[in-house]
């Protein structure tokens, strides 16, 4: 069993829905990171999380370090948002190395 | 800034051939990391460096090499290229712990 478990694998939408990407980790962590990577390829890092909430325009992350889960939230979906968002944690006493989810494939119609 | 860069973008190597896969950021990170994603996987540690000379192995270390000998570079060196290698590389950076993580492009590389 992977440490880190995203849900669901796939997901497609319509424009305008409200969309969650679930991660669960069985591990002990100091922080958990929500990545995006476009279909060029790339990765960028959307949020870093040890607690609580963030949120950066139509994205929420959240996180609950007792049940060790997170959720990724955007809201208004759009085409543009199509992309592989993963999850990946800062392991206990790793430090600063990550360890990833498998990724979850959004695709936003319109 | 530039970020991360890294060269170059897509390679065909034969097996046995050797490469290297060069990573600079210009960020004065102390961290950087160097990850496989293969399809359908999430991305394995190969190599990382806490700070210029010191190197360590990560989760699939075996048929590469890194070095760290200034804070803006680690080169991944591949001696001996093999099937098992084709995969997308990537190269990342950080200041260290619980802080965001940058990416580079990545390398696309095929082993024929």
């Amino acid at each position: 069993k992977n440490e880190v478990e995203q849900s669901p694998q796939n997901l497609t939408a319509q424009e305008g829905e409200f969309i969650t990407i679930n991660c669960s980790y069985s591990v002990g962590i100091s922080a958990l990171h929500w990545l995006q990577q476009h279909p060029g390829g790339g990765i960028v890092s959307l949020f870093m999380l040890s607690s609580g909430k963030k949120k950066h325009g139509r994205l929420i992350a959240t996180i609950n370090i007792q049940e060790k889960h997170s959720s990724l939230h955007i809201t208004a979906s759009h085409p543009r948002d199509s992309a592989v968002y993963i999850c990946a944690v800062e392991r206990v006493p790793s430090g600063s190395r990550l360890t990833f989810g498998e990724g979850t494939q959004l695709t936003v119609n319109p | 800034n530039a970020g991360v860069t890294q060269t170059p973008k897509f390679r065909i190597l034969k097996i046995g051939q050797s490469m290297t896969l060069q990573c600079t950021q210009d960020m004065n990170h102390n961290y950087m990391y160097w990850y496989r994603q293969d399809p359908g996987m999430g991305l394995k540690l190969i190599y990382y460096s806490v700070g210029a000379g010191i190197t360590d192995k990560g989760e699939v270390p075996n048929g590469y090499n890194v070095s760290r000998s200034t804070t803006e570079d680690f080169p991944l060196r591949l001696e001996l290229a093999a099937p098992s290698q084709t995969s997308v590389y990537f190269c990342a950076s950080n200041p260290g712990g619980r802080t965001e993580a940058f990416f580079g492009q990545g390398t696309r590389l095929t082993v024929v």
